[in-house]
Protein backbone atom coordinates (compact mmCIF):
# COMPACT_ATOMS: atom_id res chain seq x y z
CA UNK A 1 0.00 0.00 0.00
CA UNK A 2 1.87 3.28 -0.97
CA UNK A 3 -0.62 5.37 1.02
CA UNK A 4 0.20 8.99 -0.39
CA UNK A 5 2.42 9.56 -2.92
CA UNK A 6 3.79 13.32 -3.87
CA UNK A 7 5.62 14.33 -7.08
CA UNK A 8 7.69 15.32 -7.95
CA UNK A 9 10.32 15.35 -4.14
CA UNK A 10 12.33 17.98 -5.08
CA UNK A 11 11.96 21.34 -7.23
CA UNK A 12 13.81 24.47 -7.90
CA UNK A 13 11.58 27.32 -10.30
CA UNK A 14 12.59 30.49 -11.43
CA UNK A 15 10.13 33.32 -10.39
CA UNK A 16 7.34 33.62 -12.30
CA UNK A 17 7.67 30.22 -13.98
CA UNK A 18 4.30 27.77 -13.46
CA UNK A 19 4.35 24.16 -11.92
CA UNK A 20 1.75 21.32 -11.00
CA UNK A 21 2.46 19.31 -7.52
CA UNK A 22 0.42 15.92 -8.00
CA UNK A 23 -0.68 14.24 -4.95
CA UNK A 24 -2.09 10.58 -5.59
CA UNK A 25 -3.85 8.28 -2.78
CA UNK A 26 -4.53 4.79 -3.31
CA UNK A 27 -6.80 4.74 -0.33
CA UNK A 28 -9.86 5.85 -1.01
CA UNK A 29 -10.45 8.80 0.75
CA UNK A 30 -12.92 11.27 0.05
CA UNK A 31 -11.06 14.48 1.83
CA UNK A 32 -7.81 15.75 0.51
CA UNK A 33 -5.38 18.56 1.43
CA UNK A 34 -2.52 20.57 0.18
CA UNK A 35 -0.27 22.18 3.12
CA UNK A 36 2.41 24.29 3.16
CA UNK A 37 5.07 24.17 6.18
CA UNK A 38 7.64 26.56 6.74
CA UNK A 39 10.16 26.95 9.58
CA UNK A 40 9.09 28.50 12.80
CA UNK A 41 5.03 28.21 11.73
CA UNK A 42 2.64 25.62 11.87
CA UNK A 43 1.32 23.39 8.43
CA UNK A 44 -0.73 26.03 7.15
CA UNK A 45 -3.94 24.65 4.76
CA UNK A 46 -3.60 26.37 1.34
CA UNK A 47 -6.85 23.67 -0.29
CA UNK A 48 -8.58 21.29 0.49
CA UNK A 49 -11.34 18.72 -1.46
CA UNK A 50 -14.07 17.05 0.16
CA UNK A 51 -14.78 15.07 -2.88
CA UNK A 52 -14.09 14.40 -6.24
CA UNK A 53 -14.68 17.37 -8.55
CA UNK A 54 -14.89 19.88 -5.20
CA UNK A 55 -12.33 22.09 -3.94
CA UNK A 56 -11.86 24.98 -1.26
CA UNK A 57 -9.87 27.79 0.06
CA UNK A 58 -7.70 27.25 2.66
CA UNK A 59 -5.97 29.70 5.31
CA UNK A 60 -3.37 30.84 2.64
CA UNK A 61 -4.97 30.22 -0.68
CA UNK A 62 -3.42 32.71 -2.45
CA UNK A 63 -1.16 32.33 -5.72
CA UNK A 64 -2.08 28.64 -5.60
CA UNK A 65 -5.19 26.44 -7.44
CA UNK A 66 -5.93 22.93 -7.07
CA UNK A 67 -8.08 20.68 -8.90
CA UNK A 68 -9.43 17.16 -8.26
CA UNK A 69 -10.83 15.43 -11.51
CA UNK A 70 -10.00 12.04 -9.87
CA UNK A 71 -10.91 11.17 -6.28
CA UNK A 72 -7.83 9.54 -5.86
CA UNK A 73 -5.77 12.70 -7.22
CA UNK A 74 -5.45 16.29 -5.84
CA UNK A 75 -3.65 18.23 -7.86
CA UNK A 76 -1.75 21.79 -6.74
CA UNK A 77 -0.81 24.47 -8.84
CA UNK A 78 1.37 27.34 -9.00
CA UNK A 79 0.51 29.78 -11.74
CA UNK A 80 3.68 32.16 -11.00
CA UNK A 81 5.71 31.40 -8.87
CA UNK A 82 7.11 33.52 -6.13
CA UNK A 83 10.40 33.64 -3.85
CA UNK A 84 7.45 33.35 -0.82
CA UNK A 85 6.18 30.27 -1.91
CA UNK A 86 9.82 28.50 -1.48
CA UNK A 87 8.21 26.16 1.43
CA UNK A 88 7.78 22.44 1.86
CA UNK A 89 4.54 21.14 0.32
CA UNK A 90 2.55 18.02 1.88
CA UNK A 91 -0.87 16.56 0.80
CA UNK A 92 -2.77 14.55 3.07
CA UNK A 93 -5.94 12.68 2.87
CA UNK A 94 -8.54 11.53 5.30
CA UNK A 95 -11.41 8.99 4.98
CA UNK A 96 -13.39 11.32 7.40
CA UNK A 97 -13.61 15.02 7.52
CA UNK A 98 -13.49 14.87 11.75
CA UNK A 99 -9.93 14.06 13.10
CA UNK A 100 -11.84 12.85 16.11
CA UNK A 101 -13.09 9.82 13.51
CA UNK A 102 -10.14 9.02 11.53
CA UNK A 103 -6.72 9.78 11.32
CA UNK A 104 -5.34 12.10 8.45
CA UNK A 105 -2.36 10.21 6.41
CA UNK A 106 0.71 12.86 4.64
CA UNK A 107 2.72 12.42 1.86
CA UNK A 108 6.43 13.19 1.78
CA UNK A 109 6.02 16.03 0.79
CA UNK A 110 8.05 18.39 -1.78
CA UNK A 111 10.61 20.85 -1.64
CA UNK A 112 10.02 23.79 -3.67
CA UNK A 113 12.72 26.37 -3.99
CA UNK A 114 11.75 29.62 -6.02
CA UNK A 115 14.59 31.90 -6.88
CA UNK B 1 -0.55 36.31 19.61
CA UNK B 2 -0.26 32.87 17.75
CA UNK B 3 -3.02 30.58 18.56
CA UNK B 4 -0.22 27.43 19.23
CA UNK B 5 2.80 28.07 20.37
CA UNK B 6 6.13 25.81 21.12
CA UNK B 7 9.53 26.02 22.20
CA UNK B 8 11.38 25.27 18.57
CA UNK B 9 14.43 23.59 20.02
CA UNK B 10 16.41 21.90 19.01
CA UNK B 11 15.75 19.59 21.96
CA UNK B 12 18.90 17.65 22.88
CA UNK B 13 18.71 14.63 25.75
CA UNK B 14 20.76 11.30 26.23
CA UNK B 15 19.45 8.33 25.32
CA UNK B 16 16.91 6.90 28.17
CA UNK B 17 16.23 10.85 29.23
CA UNK B 18 12.58 11.37 30.32
CA UNK B 19 11.53 14.31 27.63
CA UNK B 20 8.65 17.04 27.89
CA UNK B 21 7.70 18.53 24.67
CA UNK B 22 4.75 21.06 25.66
CA UNK B 23 2.46 23.51 23.30
CA UNK B 24 0.54 26.23 24.41
CA UNK B 25 -2.39 27.52 23.28
CA UNK B 26 -5.03 30.42 23.46
CA UNK B 27 -8.72 29.17 22.31
CA UNK B 28 -10.10 28.10 25.04
CA UNK B 29 -12.12 26.17 22.74
CA UNK B 30 -9.74 23.85 21.19
CA UNK B 31 -10.68 20.11 22.83
CA UNK B 32 -9.30 17.54 20.88
CA UNK B 33 -5.38 17.72 20.93
CA UNK B 34 -2.77 15.78 18.62
CA UNK B 35 0.96 14.85 18.23
CA UNK B 36 2.06 14.13 15.22
CA UNK B 37 5.97 12.57 14.64
CA UNK B 38 8.03 13.90 11.86
CA UNK B 39 11.58 12.47 10.88
CA UNK B 40 13.64 14.74 8.53
CA UNK B 41 12.47 14.78 4.96
CA UNK B 42 9.19 12.85 6.03
CA UNK B 43 5.45 13.47 6.91
CA UNK B 44 3.97 14.01 9.85
CA UNK B 45 2.02 10.56 11.17
CA UNK B 46 -0.16 10.90 14.17
CA UNK B 47 1.37 9.67 17.25
CA UNK B 48 -1.32 10.51 20.00
CA UNK B 49 -4.04 12.20 20.28
CA UNK B 50 -6.46 12.71 23.57
CA UNK B 51 -9.75 14.53 23.99
CA UNK B 52 -10.34 17.64 26.85
CA UNK B 53 -8.55 17.14 29.54
CA UNK B 54 -6.63 14.20 31.50
CA UNK B 55 -3.07 11.88 30.43
CA UNK B 56 -3.18 9.30 28.22
CA UNK B 57 -0.82 6.41 28.04
CA UNK B 58 0.68 4.50 25.19
CA UNK B 59 4.01 2.50 25.95
CA UNK B 60 6.86 5.03 26.68
CA UNK B 61 4.19 8.10 25.74
CA UNK B 62 2.16 9.81 27.66
CA UNK B 63 -0.17 13.21 26.63
CA UNK B 64 -1.35 15.36 28.61
CA UNK B 65 -3.81 18.24 28.86
CA UNK B 66 -4.11 21.30 31.07
CA UNK B 67 -7.43 23.49 30.03
CA UNK B 68 -7.04 25.29 33.22
CA UNK B 69 -3.68 26.82 31.82
CA UNK B 70 -4.38 25.78 27.93
CA UNK B 71 -0.69 24.01 28.08
CA UNK B 72 -0.30 20.47 26.53
CA UNK B 73 3.10 17.88 27.05
CA UNK B 74 4.37 15.07 25.72
CA UNK B 75 6.54 12.88 27.36
CA UNK B 76 8.81 10.22 26.04
CA UNK B 77 9.83 7.69 29.18
CA UNK B 78 13.37 5.90 28.11
CA UNK B 79 13.87 8.02 24.80
CA UNK B 80 15.74 6.27 22.26
CA UNK B 81 17.76 7.31 19.28
CA UNK B 82 14.84 6.84 16.90
CA UNK B 83 12.57 9.29 18.97
CA UNK B 84 14.44 11.89 17.32
CA UNK B 85 12.33 14.03 14.75
CA UNK B 86 10.28 16.95 15.04
CA UNK B 87 6.97 16.79 17.22
CA UNK B 88 4.11 18.91 16.36
CA UNK B 89 1.19 19.51 18.38
CA UNK B 90 -2.17 19.99 16.53
CA UNK B 91 -5.50 20.86 18.44
CA UNK B 92 -9.20 21.85 17.47
CA UNK B 93 -12.34 21.91 18.50
CA UNK B 94 -14.73 19.05 18.62
CA UNK B 95 -16.92 18.57 15.61
CA UNK B 96 -14.88 20.48 13.46
CA UNK B 97 -13.13 19.46 10.35
CA UNK B 98 -9.63 19.10 9.58
CA UNK B 99 -9.68 22.39 7.50
CA UNK B 100 -10.00 24.15 11.24
CA UNK B 101 -7.37 21.68 12.45
CA UNK B 102 -4.57 24.10 13.87
CA UNK B 103 -0.59 23.15 14.07
CA UNK B 104 2.22 24.44 16.06
CA UNK B 105 5.38 25.14 14.63
CA UNK B 106 6.99 21.74 16.23
CA UNK B 107 9.92 20.94 18.12
CA UNK B 108 12.76 19.26 16.80
CA UNK B 109 13.78 16.32 19.26
CA UNK B 110 17.65 14.44 19.02
CA UNK B 111 18.36 12.15 21.26
CA UNK B 112 21.91 11.39 21.76
CA UNK B 113 23.10 7.41 21.73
Amino acid sequence: NAGVTQTPKFRVLKTGQSMTLLCAQDMNHEYMYWYRQDPGMGLRLIHYSVGEGTTAKGEVPDGYNVSRLKKQNFLLGLESAAPSQTSVYFCASSYDPNPMNTEAFFGQGTRLTVV
Amino acid sequence: QKEVEQDPGPLSVPEGAIVSLNCTYSNSAFQYFMWYRQYSRKGPELLMYTYSSGNKEDGRFTAQVDKSSKYISLFIRDSQPSDSATYLCAMSVVGTSYDKVIFGPGTSLSVIP
